[in-house]
């Protein structure tokens, strides 16, 4: 069973429109939780980080549900410079530090 | 400015060659990574490290070896016993505290020619 799993998409919504992406992790001693964002052949860049008691930065709001198991993003407004792949990402302390990735969820912003 | 560097951003490779990917951070960063990542899927881990002179094994680390003789460099070596070797690389850092993300160097697109 993989500890990370998203729903790959495509995700295609027109600009304006909300979106909201899952994620769902199997080990519930996990600690840290991430969203990132990577662009076509770039590297991955943090998004915001998934605290228990949920956040938002701007257009995006990051929640955390840990009695089942699994974290959210929503996107508001969406923008045409939104459209990237996005990763859920946890963090595991006791396993030395380690950061398992979702294999990221596409979304294409249409004008 | 603080950072990881990755190079060479491309590397060509014939097969039955080493080749060595290097990473540096200037961050003061205790804990490297390196991932492989293949079109339409996820980042796998192949080797990390949390301290100087020591490291683990990821979860793919079969033909792959590295080393930490330096806090700021981890550089990877695929060896010629990795089957499979075209992939984007990236290496990434963290610092060993709770609820702090990884940064993550520019990558490296390794083809076998």
């Amino acid at each position: 069973r993989k500890e990370v799993e998203q729903d790959p998409g495509p995700f295609n919504v027109p600009e304006g429109a909300t979106v909201a992406f899952n994620c769902t992790y199997s080990n519930s001693a996990s600690q840290s939780f991430f969203w990132y964002r990577q662009d076509c052949r770039k590297e991955p860049k943090l998004l915001m980080s998934v605290y228990s008691s949920g956040n938002e930065d701007g257009r995006f709001t990051a929640q955390l549900n840990r009695a089942s198991q699994y974290i959210s993003l929503l996107i508001r407004d969406s923008k045409l410079s939104d459209s990237a792949t996005y990763l859920c990402v946890v963090n595991l302390e006791y396993t030395g530090n380690q950061f398992y990735f979702g294999t990221g969820t596409s979304l294409t912003v249409i004008p | 400015d603080g950072g990881i560097t990755q190079s060479p951003k491309y590397l060509f490779r014939k097969e039955g060659q080493n080749v060595t990917l290097s990473c540096e951070q200037n961050l003061n960063h205790d804990a490297m990574y390196w991932y492989r990542q293949d079109p339409g899927q996820g980042l796998r881990l192949i080797y990390y490290s949390q301290i100087v002179n020591d490291f683990q094994k990821g979860d793919i680390a079969e033909g792959y070896s590295v080393s930490r003789e330096k806090k700021e460099s981890f550089p990877l070596t695929v060896t010629s016993a990795q089957k499979n070797p075209t992939a984007f690389y990236l290496c990434a850092s963290s610092q060993q505290m709770w609820n702090t993300e990884a940064f993550f160097g520019q990558g490296t697109r390794l083809t076998v020619v």
